[in-house]
């Protein structure tokens, strides 16, 4: 299967740690990588290669993997993260081509 | 700092065609993988195709949606990426996206992103 699948939804109190997830059958031979995008903006890579952070991505954003579920946590979630969050990963061709369908998170 | 532009977007009627150009700057160009990405309004990221190096060969892979309509190129002399789309339908209607295409054995990510241009399919 090249399908990525996410929860549509997912919320957390200010100031507290949410795990955002993405299943495939792809993530059995692919670390997924993962953006975050705000209304109106380009996508913004957090985590890639399973558990790196670009320059500049605070380090309460950290990812992990098992088996066919890969993971983005937020620890000590901020106003600022709330935002539509998207992972990747390769398909079955070896091309960067599946995307999951976005998780939009809300910081209450 | 590495800086993608995206320009070329528009409204176009059903069976056009449109070329879409991306100018890269703070990077060696001839040396980054390229994609592009589109995002449908309202919807969600998906990608479009790629396009490697000349090194490793120059070669173009596309999504299932837009093969044989349409192609990647690149100008390494003018640090330009171009997507060239053809027989448009409405549902090519989106945010196109470039994006230098990064990987090693075990993964792969899209990082910087430009800031889009839209195309609109509409009669």
């Amino acid at each position: 299967s090249s399908e990525l699948t996410q929860d549509p939804a997912v919320s957390v109190a200010l100031g507290q740690t949410v795990r955002i997830t993405c299943q495939g059958d792809s993530l059995r031979s692919s670390y997924a990588s993962w953006y975050q995008q705000k209304p109106g903006q380009a996508p913004v890579l957090v985590i890639y290669a399973k558990n790196k952070r670009p320059s500049g991505i605070p380090d309460r954003f950290s990812g992990s993997s098992s088996g066919n579920t890969a993971s983005l946590t937020i620890t000590g979630a901020q106003a600022e993260d709330e935002a539509d969050y998207y992972c990747n990963s390769r398909d079955s061709s070896g091309n960067p081509g599946v995307f999951g369908g976005g998780t939009k998170l809300t910081v209450l | 700092e590495v800086q993608l532009v995206e320009s070329g977007g528009g409204l176009v009627k059903p069976g056009g065609s449109l070329r879409l150009s991306c100018a890269a700057s703070g990077l060696t160009f001839s040396k980054a993988w390229m994609s592009w990405v589109r995002q449908a309004p309202g919807k969600g990221l998906e990608w479009v195709g790629r396009i490697k190096t000349k090194t490793d060969g120059g070669t173009t892979d596309y999504a299932a949606p837009v093969k044989g309509r349409f192609t990647i190129s690149r100008d390494d002399s003018k640090n330009r990426l171009y997507l060239q789309m053809n027989s448009l339908k409405t549902e090519d209607t989106a945010v196109y996206y470039c994006t230098t295409d990064q990987g090693d054995s075990s993964s792969n990510w899209f990082d910087p992103w430009g800031q889009g241009t839209l195309v609109t399919v509409s009669s």
